[in-house]
């Protein structure tokens, strides 16, 4: 069975120009989380979808930052416009629900120049 | 809220040491308590994991207890490998809070050396 999957894996990108992250979950999972993972630092929650409900974006930076979960499976993350601090690793990972295990992906390394 | 700390690394260890992680949490409610690793280029997987007090969580030679009167989850592993060298996140996850995703500490670096 395939795991969670995520594309880019890197990203190099000029800072004021936008970017999209692409999440595909295991089959069959519901809760979907966006983690952002700072060098050295432990993953932090960006926000929780539960299906195709956002049910917890409190952390999500929404003056620049999107994301959607289509038909409750695939989901993107943008950053419009892009600053030099929102260089880290963009974590995916998905769960049957919010009480069972999360699986990540392999995450997605934005540099921004 | 909710929060965890670990011990700073990096650790650096020989094979066949003896392997502690220091782990303390701070939650308002009664968490489930995770260990994850990150392989070199890898995703974060889990290690292992328990759900209430006194639950010891083991996998690969990996164990950690649930220790509620002193707020940690430690830990251990009494022979490291090389292929050990990881980086290691103590997390936990509070459904009673309504913030339902895992809090991470920032990671402890393991390196074990041949």
């Amino acid at each position: 069975e395939a795991g969670v999957v995520q594309s880019p894996r890197y990203k190099i990108i000029e800072k004021k120009q936008p970017v999209a992250f692409w999440c595909n979950p295991i089959s069959g999972h519901n809760t979907l989380y966006w983690y952002l993972q700072n060098l050295g630092q432990g993953p932090e929650l960006l926000i929780r979808y539960e299906n195709e409900e956002a049910v917890d974006d409190s952390q999500l930076p929404k003056d620049r930052f999107s994301a959607e979960r289509l038909k409750g499976v695939d989901s993107t993350l943008k950053i419009q416009p892009a600053e030099l601090g929102d260089s880290a690793v963009y974590l995916c990972a998905s769960s049957l629900n919010m009480r069972t295990e999360a699986f990540f992906g392999q995450g997605t390394r934005l540099t921004v120049v | 809220g909710n929060s965890v700390t670990q011990m700073e690394g990096p650790v650096t260890l020989s094979e066949e040491a003896f392997l502690t992680i220091n782990c303390t949490y701070t939650a308002t409610g009664y968490p489930s308590l995770f260990w994850y690793v990150q392989y070199p280029g890898e995703g974060l997987q889990l290690l292992l994991k328990a759900t209430k007090a006194d639950d010891k969580g083991s996998n690969k030679g990996f164990e950690a207890t649930y220790r509620k009167e002193t707020t940690s989850f430690h830990l251990e592993k009494g022979s490291v490998q090389v292929p050990d060298s990881a980086v290691y996140f103590c997390a936990l996850s509070d459904l009673d809070t309504g913030r339902r995703a895992l809090t991470f500490g920032s990671g402890t670096r393991l390196q074990v050396q041949p």
